[in-house]
């Protein structure tokens, strides 16, 4: 069972604009959330994180937003570039486990 | 990346052989994983380990197999290919697992075709 979702594929946003890319988990138990780029050819590499004292973080054109509540985390990029073009994953543990568990991924397309 | 490697980084093989991918890392990380990907699917874990000799099954683990013998290589090894297991396969390490304030580097893959 899929306990973190990325419900949209894909995504296209004119260069300059914001991307906004989503992620939905169901256990209640994550505590630190990660977003990972992945290009073609190449493994993922790490791009920020947020634990869940926090509702923001926020890194250069990146920021994360965690709602508990909703169980919901989103990636927002401002402004979008064309190197931005890549596959997003978003990830989640809970402080006691072992392993990551991953969504499935959304290509971002940054259109110049 | 810096610190890992996976080898081969490209194989091609037949329907019913056996297959050997290996991990090596010299970031001395407890912590080390297998995962593949495929489209729709994203990133699934088939195995990990969490020390020498340690390890544990993932979501997709069936026909496949994992030692570590030492903290710094971790093998997968696939007893009979099948044309199922064609994918990107990812090896990942960690200081500490699932604990906040860390997380994975991910080694660049071996894309495995099984015909």
């Amino acid at each position: 069972d899929q306990q973190v979702k990325q419900n949209s594929p894909s995504l296209s946003v004119q260069e300059g604009r914001i991307s906004i890319l989503n992620c939905d988990y169901t256990n209640s138990m994550f505590d630190y959330f990660l977003w990972y780029k992945k290009y073609p050819a190449e493994g993922p590499t790490f791009l920020i994180s947020i634990s869940s004292i926090k509702d923001k973080n926020e890194d250069g054109r990146f920021t994360v937003f965690l709602n508990k509540s909703a169980k919901h985390l989103s990636l927002h990029i401002v402004p979008s570039q064309p190197g931005d073009s890549a596959v997003y994953f978003c990830a989640a543990s809970s402080n006691t486990g072992n392993q990551f568990y991953f969504g499935t991924g959304t290509s971002l397309t940054v259109i110049p | 990346d810096a610190g890992i490697t996976q080898s081969p980084r490209h194989k091609v093989t037949e329907t019913g052989t056996p297959v050997t991918l290996r991990c090596h890392q010299t970031e001395n990380h407890r912590y080390m994983y297998w995962y593949r990907q495929d489209p729709g699917h994203g990133l699934r874990l088939i195995h990990y380990s969490y020390g020498v000799k340690d390890t544990d099954k993932g979501e997709v683990s069936d026909g496949y197999s994992v030692s570590r013998s030492k903290t710094e290589d971790f093998l997968l090894t696939l007893e009979s290919a099948t044309s199922s297991q064609t994918s990107v396969y990812f090896c990942a390490i960690s200081e500490s697992g699932g604990a906040a304030g860390y997380g994975y580097t991910f080694g660049s893959g071996t894309r495995l075709t099984v015909v």
